[in-house]
């Protein structure tokens, strides 16, 4: 089937203005994850969502970012008054965990640019 | 915490040579290891995952990496790498919350 998609795949955008990203994970996978990734650095975890639990917000780095998932499929991230320093690339993934197996699947992300 | 080190940043390596692409990781649960590769612009990609039985696991491509309970390592090998082979690897562990824990990344150069 289908991979995970996020969209859009380059954002460009002003200091200041709200952005959203969004992710279709595949379709079945009861987990989702955001992931930040800056130019030359490795992977920064930002938010965790499992079924229907209340998700992991213990990586999102500001008051400025939050996310949510509709009806347990579809997640979206925002980011509000954007700054220069979050440019980067957002990364989704998901998973089945469990029976389904722990490895997660990752979508081509989303290449934020905030000027 | 759960962590993982890469201690390479980068390793340049001709090609048809062997290379090695180290990883440590620390953990007090049940270990589940990744490899996974991000090839230029393009995204993560999953190379190979230990999750229990033999600690020898292999790739389609030719990579191999080997558990190491007691030296709490994930290295990454292969015999003979090609041009193609050019990419960041990263390592990674899963923690008893079913997140990754990510190393930093190794950036594998080839020369020709």
């Amino acid at each position: 089937g289908a991979g995970v998609s996020q969209s859009p795949s380059n954002k460009v955008t002003e200091k200041g203005k709200d952005v959203e990203l969004r992710c279709d994970p595949i379709s079945g996978h009861t987990a989702l994850y955001w992931y930040r990734q800056s130019l030359g650095q490795g992977l920064e975890f930002l938010i965790y969502f499992q079924g229907n639990s209340a998700p992991d917000k213990s990586g999102l780095p500001s008051d400025r970012f939050s996310a949510e998932r509709t009806g347990g499929s579809v997640s979206t991230l925002t980011i509000q008054r954007t700054q220069q320093e979050d440019s980067a690339v957002y990364l989704c993934a998901s998973s089945l965990q469990l029976a389904g197996g722990p490895e997660q699947f990752f979508g081509p992300g989303t290449r934020l640019t905030v000027l | 915490a759960q962590s993982v080190t890469q201690l390479d940043s980068q390793v340049p390596v001709f090609e048809e040579a062997p290379v090695e692409l180290r990883c440590n990781y620390s953990s007090s649960v049940s270990v589940y290891l990744f490899w996974y590769v991000q090839y230029p612009n393009q995204g993560l990609q999953l190379l190979l995952k230990y999750l229990s039985g033999s600690t020898l696991v292999e790739s389609i491509n030719g990579f191999e990496a080997e558990f190491n309970k007691s030296q709490t390592s994930f290295h990454l090998r292969k015999p003979s790498v090609h041009i193609s082979d050019t990419a960041e690897y990263f390592c990674a562990v899963l923690d008893s919350n079913y997140q990754l824990i990510w190393g930093a990344g190794t950036k594998l150069i080839i020369k020709p």
